[in-house]
């Protein structure tokens, strides 16, 4: 089955200042590729998705890339801001039923 | 547009207590649902998902179990809840897209 991988577990950074998130996948297979933002005590979010057949999609200052030959995808936010501060969950699926989970991100913005 | 809801948001049970934790979804048809579990600072794990009435898939096997009495209704019980069980509970679906979107979430406490 698919396996998910996210790095770092934590990440700090001042505001202002740009924050990247990876994650890889094992199964080629996959191709729908969603990343949540799961604030304190709230249900996780969908903020930006992207699926197989692109290698880039951006939504303000949000974007996410995908490299299918190296089976990994990023989430980059720039201009953070301290309200952009939560936990972020990567994920991957080949249907509907096997969305797989990355362990997720702490970041914390720095006013 | 489609809303889903969860309840109770907060629970706290005694060891041996039976649970029920309900999920509604609003605004669609036939959609397939899932409950995951997110221990503290942990990922999600997904437990069980539904593509109809009276189909439940187990991806763990555990002291919960989960029906769909119709096509909007996700329930999560137990007979017998223990302390392992305490956590985060989050009901899910996707429509035609393959869109995951989560509900608000149930914070069980076990004690």
């Amino acid at each position: 089955g698919e396996n998910v991988e996210q790095h770092p577990s934590t990440l700090s950074v001042q505001e202002g200042d740009s924050a990247v998130i990876k994650c890889t996948y094992s199964d080629s297979a996959s191709n729908y590729f969603p990343w949540y933002k799961q604030e304190l005590g709230k249900g996780p979010q969908l903020i930006i998705d992207i699926r197989s057949n692109v290698g880039e999609k951006k939504d303000q200052r949000i974007a996410v890339t995908l490299n299918k030959t190296a089976k990994h995808f990023s989430l980059h936010i720039t201009e953070t801001q301290p309200e952009d501060s939560a936990v972020y969950f990567c994920a991957a699926s080949y249907n509907n039923n096997d969305m797989r989970f990355g362990a997720g991100t702490r970041l914390t913005v720095k006013p | 547009s489609q809303t889903i809801h969860q309840w109770p948001a907060t629970l706290v049970q005694p060891v041996g207590s039976p649970l029920s934790l309900e999920c509604t979804v609003e605004g669609t048809s036939n959609p397939n649902l899932y409950w995951y579990r997110q221990a503290a600072g942990r990922g999600l794990q997904l437990l069980f998902y539904s593509v109809g009435i009276g189909q439940i898939s187990s991806e763990v096997p555990q002291n919960l179990s989960a029906s769909r009495p119709q096509d909007r209704q996700f329930i999560l019980s137990s007979k017998k809840l223990l302390l392992s069980d305490s956590g985060f509970y989050l009901c899910a679906w996707t429509g035609d897209t393959g869109e995951l979107f989560f509900g608000e979430g149930s914070r069980l406490t076990v004690l």
